[in-house]
């Protein structure tokens, strides 16, 4: 399986500003998922990006994929406390049936 | 069940001991992941099950690690004579089938909390 790495490593915002976390990759995929982690905890899944697409909503969530730059973003409009909590990118491809998660970005939204 | 589900959610052991993590994975899914994650770190995956296929045990770290699945339900990890290195959570996901071209979501469990002592 590949890994994505994520940036920046650590980032604090208040209540209300957008965050926006990149994930780079380095070989081609089909897919890329992020998932969310509060606290230790298990992962949680929130949105998938198919490798024909570029820009994909889910409420306050946007993601942006460039297969050319193999680089992805995630932007959380509106951030509210609720949202701290550390955010993994997960690229695939056909080749593997596993995901492998970096370091992830820990997001610090304070009131 | 609902979801993935692992117990015990706290482990206190004594270094040197053997321990049993288990997870019950979701009904009906065919693939079952175990991953570790220590302190501030992020995610190392262990071992992967997909049916009746041949695990994929590419990242257990040494011997003392080891991991069973019956069937396509529950699979227990194993950790002999623990190290306090071993001290981490392990964390079960299971997806409908493996992700690959797929992009199946894996779905986790809460974690089993191992501290060695």
């Amino acid at each position: 399986s590949q890994q994505g790495e994520e940036d920046p490593q650590a980032l604090s915002i208040q209540e209300g500003e957008n965050a926006t976390m990149n994930c780079s990759y380095k070989t081609s995929i089909n897919n890329l998922q992020w998932y969310r982690q509060n606290s230790g905890r298990g992962l949680v899944h929130l949105i998938l990006i198919r490798s024909n697409e570029r820009e994909k909503h889910s409420g306050r969530l946007r993601v942006t994929l460039d297969t050319s730059k193999k680089s992805s973003s995630l932007l959380i409009t509106a951030s509210r406390a609720a949202d701290t909590a550390s955010y993994f990118c997960a690229p695939s491809n056909s080749g593997y049936s596993t995901l492998t998660f970096g370091k992830g970005t820990m997001l610090l939204v304070s009131p | 069940g609902a979801g993935v589900s692992q117990s015990p959610s706290n482990k206190v052991t004594e270094k040197g001991k053997d321990v049993e993590l288990r997870c019950d994975p979701i009904s009906g899914h065919t693939a079952l992941y175990w991953y570790r994650q220590r302190l501030g770190q992020g995610l190392e995956f262990l071992i992967y099950f997909q049916g009746n296929s041949a695990p994929d045990k590419s990242g257990l770290p040494s011997d003392r690690f080891s991991a069973e699945r019956t069937g396509e339900s529950v699979s227990t990890l194993t950790i002999q004579r623990t190290q306090q290195e071993d001290s981490a959570v392990y964390l079960c996901a299971s997806s409908l089938t493996g992700t690959g071209s797929t992009g199946n979501t894996i779905y986790f469990g809460e974690g089993s909390w191992l501290t060695v002592v």
